[in-house]
């Protein structure tokens, strides 16, 4: 089943803060972050793992919550850079993921 | 490193016709997969490989073939084109990590048109 992410999209002004949800109706061991920038392939940001610690990448950061089953990605004081859609994927069988429908972000100066 | 390459970038088909996406990966991954890309829907897996010789079916496979006869390539085949296979596909290749599903490392998309 495919994880549900929210909100589709958002528009920022550089140096806010946007909050990127996902969540998944079947228990969860770990969540994977993947940006797209606009023309080009996903691109892995980062692994949450079941009972690990938060994970950073640049000023984005995420956490999981295994009881809630959902994921949750911090983008911090937003730079143009970071434009682009944001999916999470949830693992399936054959180590093969199942993505969201993604998240637009657009920063604008 | 070349990473993950697709061939071609661009195709336009007609209802009915056949073709084939070549991706070819020099990371010496094990498993490599095809996601075709929608608007709305997100990634959506079709095929994959955990190795040379074994696929198995993604979620949406219908309409498509594959085959893995080396590590390095994994084409798609398309066995008679139709409209609603209009998309962006991209191939991704991985190795078996800890946390029950691969990192993938994605090729640059072949985006696909059926008149």
């Amino acid at each position: 089943q495919q994880p549900v992410q929210s909100p589709q999209a958002v528009i920022l002004r550089e140096g806010e803060d946007a909050v990127i949800n996902c969540s998944s109706s079947k228990a969860l061991y770990s969540v994977h972050w993947y940006r797209q920038k606009h023309g080009e392939a996903p691109v892995f940001l980062m692994i949450l793992l079941k009972g690990g610690e938060q994970k950073g990448h640049e000023k984005i950061s995420a956490s999981f919550n295994e009881k809630k089953q959902q994921s949750s990605l911090y983008l911090t004081a937003s730079q143009l850079s970071y434009s682009g859609t944001y999916f999470c994927g949830t693992p399936r069988a054959g180590n093969m993921l199942t993505f969201g429908g993604g998240t637009r972000l657009m920063v604008k100066p | 490193n070349a990473g993950v390459t697709q061939t071609p970038k661009f195709q336009v088909l007609k209802t009915g016709q056949s073709m084939t996406l070549q991706c070819a990966q020099d990371m010496n991954h094990e498993y490599m997969s095809w996601y075709r890309q929608d608007p709305g829907m997100g990634l959506r897996l079709i095929h994959y490989s955990v190795g040379a010789g074994i696929t198995d079916q993604g979620e949406v496979p219908n309409g498509y073939n594959v085959s893995r006869s080396t590590t390095e390539d994994f084409p798609l085949r398309l066995l008679s084109a139709a409209p609603s296979q209009t998309s962006v596909y991209f191939c991704a290749s991985s190795y078996s990590g800890l946390s029950g599903a691969n990192v993938l490392t994605f090729g640059a998309g072949s985006r696909l048109t059926v008149l």
